[in-house]
């Protein structure tokens, strides 16, 4: 089974509007945690934020927050206020604390911001 | 330099060609990690070591040799590639697995361009 989905392969929102990249995980740990990356069309990937498994509140990041719904086992991303240089892929991914080293990523959102 | 940092940036390499992908981190991490990233498919774990060790080898072909000589350097070996093997190899590292460690982020090298002919 697929440790991370992401469902929208593709995404358009307006400039200076805001917008929520899905992302639904699958594990039976108790300890795990959740991380969203920005891969720009130069291929770095960049981490935006971190969300721990124990964390009762939404991380936030600047215009990035983490919409985390434990029992729904979701950790969409919101970005508000959406910029030109927001368009980029956008990858979920999850590290499982008892096999700390492993990190699993989804397929990936491509996020275009139209002027 | 400070980060992640991945030489060369782009590789054309033919079948029978022997080269090696560089990664050095400047972080001070113990872990790091071998990806491989191919159009429309998640990023595939390739290997990970942790303080110099090999802890994941993720069913990857031989003809893919990691080394790890400290902590702070990663190497690739690629021989005898097929075109299949085209794609963007990315390095990371983070700090390893520690008590309450799930949080440890992974950061990224810029990526190396790999083209097989």
């Amino acid at each position: 089974a697929q440790k991370i989905t992401q469902t929208q392969p593709g995404m358009f929102v307006q400039e200076k509007e805001a917008v929520t990249l899905d992302c639904t995980y699958d594990t039976s740990d108790q300890s795990y945690g959740l991380f969203w990356y920005k891969q720009p069309s130069s291929g770095e990937m960049i981490f935006l934020i971190y969300q721990g498994s124990y964390d009762e509140q939404n991380a936030t990041e600047g215009r990035y927050s983490l919409n985390f719904q434990k029992a729904r086992k979701s950790a969409n991303l919101v970005i508000s206020a959406s910029q030109l240089g927001d368009s980029a892929m956008y990858f979920c991914a999850m590290r499982e604390q008892p096999r700390g080293n492993q990190f699993y990523f989804g397929t990936g959102t491509s996020l275009t911001v139209i002027p | 330099e400070t980060g992640v940092t991945q030489t060369p940036r782009h590789l054309v390499m033919g079948m029978t060609n022997k080269k090696s992908l560089k990664c050095e981190q400047h972080l001070g991490h113990n872990a790091m990690y071998w990806y491989k990233q191919s159009a429309k498919k998640p990023l595939e774990l390739m290997f990970v070591y942790n303080f110099k060790e090999q802890t994941e080898n993720n069913s990857v072909p031989s003809r893919f040799s990691p080394e790890c000589p400290n902590s702070s350097h990663l190497f690739l070996h690629l021989h005898t590639l097929q075109p299949e093997d085209s794609a963007l190899y990315l390095c990371a590292s983070s700090q390893g697995p520690v008590a309450g460690g799930s949080s440890y982020e992974q950061y990224f090298g810029p990526g190396t361009r790999l083209t097989v002919t």
